[in-house]
C-alpha cells in the first residue's frame, strides 16, 4: 500500500465548474498536509497547507481535512484554464524521526476544458 | 524577496561520473531538503540539512551525499551516476528549523545520464 494515494486522472473539468480531488494517507500519525500544484516541466508550487480538521479556503481553493478517516481533499472553484496542472498531496508528520520529511502522492493530471 | 534558487538548471552526465547540484535557500529559512522527481512520479524526499548536518534520510544509496554551508545554501553529490538517477533534482527550504512546516521548491535541476 502507498503511503499518499491519488487518482492519477486526468480529471476533466469544464471552466467555470467546481474541481474535487482526493487524497488518503496510511500514516495515523501524519500531523501537515499540503497541496501542491505542477506545471508541466516546473517544479512543484505550494497553494495550500492544512494542520486541523475542517476546511481551509484560501480565494478559490477550499483544502478539507478529516484524520480520523486519513482523507484530505482539495476544492478547486471556478475553475480557469490556467488551472490546468497536475495537483500533488503530501503528508508529513513533525516529529524527531521525521522532521518534516515530506512524502507524496503521484498526483492527479487536472484538465480544464474552455 | 529572493525564493529558493537552484543550479544549473540543466544538466548532462555519462554514467559512472559524478554530479554536484546546488541551492540557495529562501531568505530567513534555515533548513534544506533534497527530493528526486522521476518523470510522473511525486517527489522522492533524498535528505533534509539543518545545522550543516543531515538530520533525517530517505531510501537513497550512499552514492547520494550532500553538505550544508555555514549560510543555509546546500549541495547535493552524485557519485556514480547510473541510467536512473536521471530525474528532476529539487530543493526545498524551510524557516524555524527546530519544526519545519511549509517546504518551497526551487525550479529544480533536470539531470540526464546517458
Amino acid at each position: 500500500q502507498k503511503e499518499v494515494e491519488q487518482n492519477s486522472g486526468p480529471l476533466s473539468v469544464p471552466e467555470g465548474a467546481i474541481a474535487s480531488l482526493n487524497c488518503t494517507y496510511s500514516d495515523r500519525g501524519s500531523q501537515s498536509f499540503f497541496w501542491y500544484r505542477q506545471y508541466s516541466g516546473k517544479s512543484p508550487e505550494l497553494i495550500m497547507f492544512i494542520y486541523s480538521n475542517g476546511d481551509k479556503e484560501d480565494g478559490r481553493f477550499t483544502a478539507q481535512l478529516n484524520k480520523a478517516s486519513q482523507y484530505v481533499s482539495l476544492l478547486i472553484r471556478d475553475s480557469q484554464p490556467s488551472d490546468s496542472a497536475t495537483y500533488l498531496c503530501a503528508v508529513t508528520r513533525m516529529t524527531t524521526d521525521s522532521w518534516g520529511k515530506l512524502q507524496f502522492g503521484a498526483g492527479t493530471q487536472v484538465v480544464v476544458t474552455p | 524577496d529572493a525564493g529558493v534558487t537552484q543550479s544549473p538548471t540543466h544538466l548532462i552526465k555519462t554514467r559512472g561520473q559524478q554530479v554536484t547540484l546546488r541551492c540557495s535557500p529562501k531568505s530567513g529559512h534555515d533548513t534544506v531538503s533534497w527530493y528526486q522527481q522521476a518523470l510522473g512520479q511525486g517527489p522522492q524526499f533524498i535528505f533534509q540539512y539543518y545545522e550543516e548536518e543531515e538530520r533525517q534520510r530517505g531510501n537513497f544509496p550512499d552514492r547520494f551525499s550532500g553538505h550544508q554551508f555555514p549560510n543555509y545554501s546546500s549541495e547535493l553529490n552524485v557519485n556514480a551516476l547510473l541510467l536512473g538517477d536521471s530525474a528532476l533534482y529539487l530543493c526545498a527550504s524551510s524557516g524555524t528549523g527546530g519544526m519545519t512546516y511549509e517546504q518551497y521548491f526551487g525550479p529544480g535541476t533536470r539531470l540526464t545520464v546517458t
